[in-house]
């Protein structure tokens, strides 16, 4: 079945430390993969994506994230983050035979700590 | 562009009342889709488009729901009669082959059912 997880509900994080959010997909198909950020009371905005070729892919907002084949993964990645991340992130994977739909993980809320 | 255009950004209304909601995509784009956001349920799609014909309604809660594309400009999503339990945020969004399937959401539309 596809599916798309994201393990974590809630990551706290210091203002300034290093951010990883983790994301594993089960897809039959070469997956394309998605990561969006929903602010308080906004919609979903698209942080970064990869369709092939490099496997580290570089975002807005200063996020990357990797894909790893043989883990199934697409890590989200941040160095430095800063208060205005506080949000919530979703993983979504589709591809191109996948009739446009994406599978779509829960979200990790993330929470920023003065 | 401007976007994905949703109206209103607000409803409050009483059980049993009609409600609609709209959907204006992003010119150019031939698939769109609707969501329903819940804290319980997160993010269900419930129905999407391609080219104005319905694909997939299999996410549409119950017959109170439904939804049209009559042109490629503008979608309706109407619940009728609505409950409580609807209340929600609904977005749309839409989407290209061109853009390798990224969708690109609207603001959301906070239903609220009393």
């Amino acid at each position: 079945a596809q599916s798309v997880t994201q393990p974590d509900i809630h990551i706290t994080v210091s203002e300034g430390a290093s951010l990883e959010l983790r994301c594993n997909y089960s897809y039959g198909a070469t997956p394309y993969l998605f990561w969006y950020v929903q602010s308080p009371g906004q919609g979903l905005q698209l942080l970064l994506k990869y369709f092939s070729g490099d496997t580290l892919v570089q975002g807005i907002k200063g996020f990357e994230a990797e894909f790893k084949r043989s883990q199934s993964s697409f890590n989200l990645r941040k160095p430095s983050v800063h208060w205005s991340d506080a949000a919530e992130y979703f993983c979504a994977v589709g591809s191109w035979d996948s009739n446009y739909q994406l599978i779509w993980g829960a979200g990790t809320k993330l929470i920023i700590k003065p | 562009d401007a976007g994905v255009i949703q109206s209103p950004r607000h409803e409050v209304t009483e059980m049993g009342q009609e409600v609609t909601l709209r959907c204006k995509p992003i010119s150019g784009h031939n698939s769109l889709f609707w969501y329903r956001q819940t804290m319980m349920r997160g993010l269900e799609l419930l129905i999407y488009f391609n080219n104005n014909v319905p694909i997939d309604d299999s996410g549409m809660p119950e017959d109170r729901f439904s939804a049209k594309m009559p042109n490629a400009s503008f979608s309706t999503l109407k619940i009728q009669p609505s409950e409580p339990r609807d209340s929600a945020v609904y977005f749309c969004a839409s989407s290209t082959k061109d853009r390798s399937v990224e969708q690109y959401f609207g603001p959301g539309t906070r239903l609220t059912v009393t």
